[in-house]
Parts: structure tokens; C-alpha cells; sequence
């Protein structure tokens, strides 16, 4: 079951530039919409989260904009940086605890 | 804090043996989760545990397959007979359910079946 459907699938981006990568579900039962972040050799780890109750969260350079009625969610990077190079995956979650990850995005950030 | 204990973290097996991963989640934590990660499929959900509980398993690819979570802290991934389709990175996570629900991934298995 696709429940999820991210893109873009890669993305190259100039150091400074803006990262945009967008989340579109279907379930109306998700509760929580994280985005995770991987490096290479790595497991994937919480980057940033928010709950359908608020329609944007800001940490740092990072923010997420939820739309519920359009059910879609998404990451933005401001001022990327190298060190932002890596894949990041939405993950909403349903109310019995199950994280749907999407296909993941690959991020080149370009010095 | 330990974080999410995960071995071996690489196997290297032949086609038709028996290969068990393991894995120590967060104390505390009462769910625990089974991805697997491919290039070619991603990140899948194999089966996940509450409170020591095989909640879903419908991700398990076959009767090959098989999980188990004794108790809090441990659970097995065990594949018999390995096939080299199973190669891939086998990763264990953990959370508390009820919270914020953060994922706590570990770093990983990297199995390879020759």
C-alpha cells in the first residue's frame, strides 16, 4: 500500500540555496509527521516533527509546512549548507503507531 | 544513554544458512520496530512489536522470516535459509508509544548473502 508519495526523488542544491522536499498522504488517521534524516552508514534520525493541530514548525534552518486539507507536508532547508548532503524521508504515523516512510529524497548540497 | 544496540553490524553468509540479527532497544521503550533497506525498495517495515507483542507483520517478505521479542530488551531477526535477495541493511528502532513517538534507529546490520 502506497499511503505516501514524497518527492523529488534527488535533489542539487547550491550551498546557501533553499531545499524543498514535499510529503503527500492519503491516510486521514496519521497523528504525528516527522522528517527524518540519514547519513551514509547511518540510521535515519529525527530531524524535525510536527502535529496536525499547528500548520508550520521552525527549528533553525529547518521548517515544516502542514496543509491539512491538501494532506501534504514539507520540508524546507534555508541557507543548505554541505553538511546538509544526505537522504531524508517523511515518516507520518497513524494512531496505532506505525511510521510510513516515503521513498526518500537524496540531497546534494553544492559548496 | 546506550541507544539502539543493533548485531552483527556485518554478515557476510553463504545462500542456505541461517542468519539472526539482534537487537537491544532503549530501555524503557515498549515498541520496537524491523526495517529493512534496499536501493531498489527502501525502507520497509518487516514487523513491529508493542509492549513485547507482534502488532503487524504483514512486511515479513516470507515464512523464511521470522521475529521475536522475548522481553523488553531483546528481540531476533532470524532468516532460514538465507537467499542472496536478503542482502540488505536490516535496522532495528525503538520508541515509546504515547509519546511524541520519536524513532531511535540503530546503525544498522549489513547482511550479504553470497
Amino acid at each position: 500500500q502506497q499511503q505516501v508519495k514524497q518527492s523529488p526523488q534527488s535533489l542539487i542544491v547550491q550551498k546557501g540555496g533553499i531545499s524543498i522536499i514535499n510529503c503527500a498522504y492519503e491516510n486521514t488517521a496519521f497523528d504525528y509527521f516527522p522528517w527524518y534524516q540519514q547519513f551514509p552508514g547511518k540510521g535515519p534520525a529525527l530531524l524535525i516533527a510536527i502535529r496536525p493541530d499547528v500548520s508550520e514548525k521552525k527549528e533553525g534552518r529547518f521548517t515544516i509546512s502542514f496543509n491539512k486539507s491538501a494532506k501534504q507536508f514539507s520540508l524546507h532547508i534555508m541557507d543548505s549548507q554541505p553538511g546538509d548532503s544526505a537522504t531524508y524521508f517523511c515518516a507520518p504515523r497513524d494512531t496505532g503507531n506505525q511510521f510510513y516512510f516515503g521513498t526518500g529524497t537524496s540531497l546534494t548540497v553544492i559548496p | 544513554d546506550a541507544g539502539v544496540i543493533q548485531s552483527p553490524r556485518h554478515e557476510v553468509t553463504e545462500m542456505g544458512q541461517e542468519v539472526t540479527l539482534r537487537c537491544k532497544p532503549i530501555s524503557g521503550h515498549n515498541s520496537l520496530f524491523w526495517y529493512r533497506q534496499t536501493m531498489m525498495r527502501g525502507l520497509e517495515l518487516l514487523i513491529y512489536f508493542n509492549n513485547n507483542v507482534p502488532i503487524d507483520d504483514s512486511g515479513m517478505p516470507e515464512d523464511r522470516f521470522s521475529a521475536k521479542m522475548p522481553n523488553a530488551s531483546f528481540s531476533t531477526l532470524k532468516i532460514q535459509p538465507s537467499e542472496p535477495r536478503d542482502s540488505a541493511v536490516y535496522f532495528c528502532a525503538s520508541s515509546l508509544w504515547g509519546t511524541t513517538g520519536e524513532l531511535f534507529f540503530g546503525e544498522g546490520s549489513r547482511l550479504t548473502v553470497l
